[in-house]
């Protein structure tokens, strides 16, 4: 199985509601990741969580709060969130780094649109 | 900072031909090189990895070159289809000890023509 899954498919959301975006994969990787992608540009990371510890935050805002309750799951919890928050958010996996370079593979995405 | 540059954002090519993409990086040269294939409103699909020792990579229809003196991978599709049509990412591997750190270029937008 080498299919990352992703729910809701689509979600829209108020700027006072709090929700969450769910984040599956069974390929036993122990690296995730989260990504924010924009119309026409490229995805952009937010988090990487290897060995269901959070390694790497790029400067995301505290709105967006990463949370990998096993090795199989990743959440993004969302609260407060702002229009310009609106897009296709992608979460990855992939075999962890120090056993050399791997591809990442990439769920179908949740599109969330901010109102 | 690292800077990515792919040449194209769209690129018509006709049915046959072979469709070659350009991806450029500023500063130090990445450890490896990735390209993904990307359709609309799905995730981005893994094609192939170069790492910075091998000049060439093949799988199939694709080839991928890296030339860490030109700061430059290039990606080939020969006999294209038009079910190649698709926006293709490269992206650079920035290589952290928590996970691998891609930095994606902007993208090219290949449309094949039957």
């Amino acid at each position: 199985d080498t299919e990352v899954t992703q729910t809701p498919k689509h979600l829209v959301m108020g700027m006072t509601n709090k929700k969450s975006l769910k984040c599956e994969q069974h390929m036993g990787h122990r690296a995730m990741y989260w990504y924010k992608q924009k119309a026409k540009k490229p995805p952009e990371l937010m988090f990487v969580y290897s060995y269901e510890k959070l390694s790497i935050n790029e400067s995301v805002p505290s709105r967006f709060s990463p949370e990998c309750p096993n090795s199989s799951l990743l959440n993004l919890h969302l609260h407060a969130l702002q229009p310009e928050d609106s897009a296709l958010y992608l979460c990855a996996s992939s075999r962890y780094k120090e056993e050399g370079p791997y591809e990442q593979y990439f769920g179908p995405g949740t599109r969330l649109t901010v109102t | 900072s690292q800077k990515i540059e792919q040449n194209s954002e769209a690129l018509n090519i006709q049915e046959g031909k072979t469709a070659t993409l350009t991806c450029n990086y500023t500063n130090y040269s990445p450890a490896y090189l990735q390209w993904y294939r990307q359709d609309p409103g799905r995730g981005p699909v893994f094609l192939l990895l170069i790492r910075e020792n091998e000049k060439e990579k093949r799988k199939e229809r694709l080839k991928v070159t890296f030339d860490t003196t030109l700061k430059q991978s290039l990606f080939h599709i020969t006999a294209s289809q038009p079910a190649d049509s698709a926006t293709y990412l490269c992206a650079l591997d920035m290589t952290q000890n928590a996970g691998n750190m891609l930095t994606f270029g902007g993208g090219t937008r290949l449309m094949v023509k039957p």
